[in-house]
């Protein structure tokens, strides 16, 4: 199980390029999100999906929009590229298990806009 | 609204020290709560809940309802317990999207 995995590791664009983050994971979970973690901000919300054809705006949407293509994966699309987009951003899936849920976390996607 | 709040965002204690990591949250209802941590270059993952009210790597977490306090404590910090520790709070029931606090960074030194 390689559980939640993200493509690129790292990215530089410039201003008003655009580009998509991918995230799949493959341990059958409705729930995916995608977060931006700022320092000093923690982690924020920009986007999920509760299920297979779903997606709902977190706290920070502007700016990105989002594809749940399958029960597998989620990608995030950046259609004109910030410097204020620059960020790690995580991919997580969810399900509910026995006494609680938790998320599963993908290694990040550090993203650069010059 | 939700609302969690980690008031340190550094926590620098020497090995062996006792360590308490706080955690305050503003929510009307039945809250669950979680602790994450992301050690240096690995991915974020739970550290604790509390609905399971166990020990994880000698770290423990009380839900405090009269405080509104969900504080991480240890009583002999390691080295290796440096990392960056994040609250998180959920509604009873519903959809599983967590509010995360802004995260506290605590630094053991030898």
């Amino acid at each position: 199980n390689a559980g939640v995995t993200q493509t690129p590791k790292f990215q530089v664009l410039k201003t008003g390029q655009s580009m998509t983050l991918q995230c799949a994971q493959d341990m059958n979970h409705n729930s995916m999100y995608w977060y931006r973690q700022d320092p000093g901000m923690g982690l924020r919300l920009i986007y999920y999906s509760a299920s297979e054809g779903t997606t709902d705006k977190g706290e920070v949407p502007n700016g990105y929009n989002v594809s749940r293509l399958n029960k597998r994966e989620f990608s995030l699309r950046l259609e004109s590229a910030a410097p204020s987009q620059t960020s790690v951003y995580f991919c997580a899936s969810s399900e509910p298990l026995a006494g609680g849920q938790q998320q599963f976390f993908g290694p990040g996607t550090r993203l650069t806009v010059l | 609204a939700q609302r969690v709040t980690q008031p340190e965002k550094l926590l620098s204690v020497f090995k062996g020290a006792p360590v308490e990591l706080k955690c305050n949250y503003s929510y009307s209802g039945s809250p669950e709560l979680f602790w994450y941590v992301q050690y240096s270059r690995q991915r974020l993952q739970l550290l604790l809940r509390h609905i399971s009210r166990e020990s994880i790597k000698g770290f423990t977490a009380d839900l405090n309802k009269g405080e509104t306090s969900f504080h991480l404590k240890k009583p002999f910090a390691q080295e290796e317990d440096s990392a960056m520790y994040y609250c998180a709070l959920k509604s009873a029931g519903g959809s599983y999207i967590p509010t995360f606090g802004r995260g506290t960074s605590l630094i053991v030194h030898p």
